[in-house]
């Protein structure tokens, strides 16, 4: 048990469909992240939320859309996905106000396939 | 910019012998250094994390890392590798004071053992 949950573990999606993950933590962390990990490429970071709010968007494209309704739960929507988003995404979580040194909490991911 | 360099995408050691898995950072001011470890089908777990404190630092599961600026490396090693040691090791960066979403990853090491 990570503290940190996602659902589904693996998802399959045609290019036409629209589906959401969801991320929920249960360690009272204020921030939560989206990760993206493709194979031979450095873990991505796609969006960043301190206290429900969004502080980071690195340009990820439009048809990936994060909602953040409360400190502990994170959603990822996606909608007419690429073949090449197929990939691991992970959340993670950590806590504010305790400078760069804490460290990030992560899920165990939902592992994306887009057909 | 901070970046983070692992060398050897893949490494191979046999049981009981020597780990050393190494990471080259760098970064405009003094970093703080991250190792990070992912078991198959499961997110990051942190191993260790150097802060400016002790520039040898203890982690879980026996591992150790040592801050060497001189060299901007901070390699990761363990005495005697053992079966359950078989993972995917990440080593990333954060520069003080750009906040929590500054995390940078390397691409990753695959450690496998030998028995």
């Amino acid at each position: 048990e990570t503290g940190v949950t996602q659902t589904p573990r693996h998802l399959v999606m045609g290019m036409t469909n629209k589906k959401s993950l969801k991320c929920e933590q249960h360690l009272g962390h204020n921030a939560m992240y989206w990760y993206k990990q493709s194979a031979k490429k450095p873990l991505e970071l796609m969006f960043v939320y301190n206290f429900k709010e969004q502080t980071e968007n690195n340009s990820v494209p439009s048809r990936f859309s994060p909602e953040c309704p409360n400190s502990s739960h994170l959603f990822l929507h996606l909608h007419t996905l690429q073949p090449e988003d197929s990939a691991l995404y992970l959340c993670a979580s950590s806590p504010l106000g305790q400078g760069e040194t804490s460290p990030l909490h992560f899920g165990n991911g939902t592992r994306l396939t887009v057909t | 910019a901070q970046s983070v360099t692992q060398l050897g995408s893949h490494v191979s050691v046999s049981e009981g012998a020597l780990v050393l898995l190494r990471c080259n950072y760098s970064s405009s001011v003094p970093p703080y250094l991250f190792w990070y470890v992912q078991y198959p089908n499961q997110g990051l777990q942190l191993l260790l994390k150097y802060t400016s404190a002790a520039t040898l630092v203890k982690g879980i599961n026996g591992f150790e890392a040592e801050f060497k600026k001189s060299e901007t490396s901070f390699h990761l090693t363990k005495p005697s590798a053992h079966m359950s040691d078989a993972a995917e090791y990440f080593c990333a960066v954060r520069e003080p004071n750009f906040g929590n979403e500054k995390l940078t990853f390397g691409t990753g090491t695959r450690l496998t053992i030998i028995p």
